[in-house]
């Protein structure tokens, strides 16, 4: 039941861009995104409702198929500061609204 | 402005020792959660506590026991440690149910030897 991220590590440049993917077996009704730095607590980034929407927060957008049951995340001309562990979690259209099953996490690293 | 805290930071226990970690919230948020991180799995959850008075096991009970004390508190009790309970334990609020923001505290880092 755990959702799928992909891929598990990505390495960049400053300025280049990446997507992080994150695919469920289950229908959802709601994807969130949060970032953990290490030894840090998660820091929530954004979510997403069934809908089909799109959200973006400055350079970092996602958006939610939940046709497909997916979301992905884009990081667009990424800083230094995008550098840490991305983290979907998914709530599911069924069952308890409240759980969020956490996926493994994609590790960005973004170099100078 | 402290958002969730939780006590300790760090604990070592021997095998079959019990513990509680602490947790509180001033946001007034009506839902607290608890997860274990272990390397490589992600957040799994502990136990979640939907409003005061109301808790419900998660993904990964066994072995733990909550408490919501009262809208502020949440508590993570582990009667008999064992290894396999060597983790990071987060604890996160949340003003409601999923289609809102979890707020999560620093964590606490817990070995049983």
């Amino acid at each position: 039941q755990q959702p799928v991220q992909s891929p598990q590590a990505v390495i960049l440049r400053e300025g280049e861009d990446a997507v992080i993917n994150c695919s469920s077996s289950k229908a959802l009704y709601s994807v969130h995104w949060y970032r953990q730095k290490h030894g840090e607590a998660p820091v929530f980034l954004m979510i997403l409702l069934k809908g089909g929407e799109q959200k973006g927060h400055e350079k970092i957008s996602a958006s939610f198929n939940e046709k497909k049951q997916q979301s992905s995340l884009y990081l667009t001309a990424s800083q230094l500061s995008y550098s840490g562990t991305y983290f979907c979690g998914t709530a599911k259209l069924t069952g308890s609204a409240r759980q969020l099953t956490f996926g493994s996490g994609t590790q960005l690293t973004v170099l100078p | 402005n402290a958002g969730v805290t939780q006590t300790p930071k760090f604990q070592v226990l021997k095998t079959g020792q019990s513990m509680t970690l602490q947790c509180a919230q001033d946001m007034n948020h009506n839902s607290m959660y608890w997860y274990r991180q272990d390397p490589g799995m992600g957040l799994r959850l502990i136990y979640y506590s939907a409003s005061e008075g109301t808790t419900d096991k998660g993904e990964v009970p066994n072995g733990y026991n909550v408490s919501r004390l009262n809208k502020r508190e949440f508590s993570l009790r582990l009667e008999s440690a064992a290894p396999s309970q060597t983790s990071v334990y987060f604890c996160a609020s949340s003003p409601g149910p999923s289609n809102q923001p979890q707020h999560f505290g620093d964590g606490t880092r817990l070995s049983i030897l």
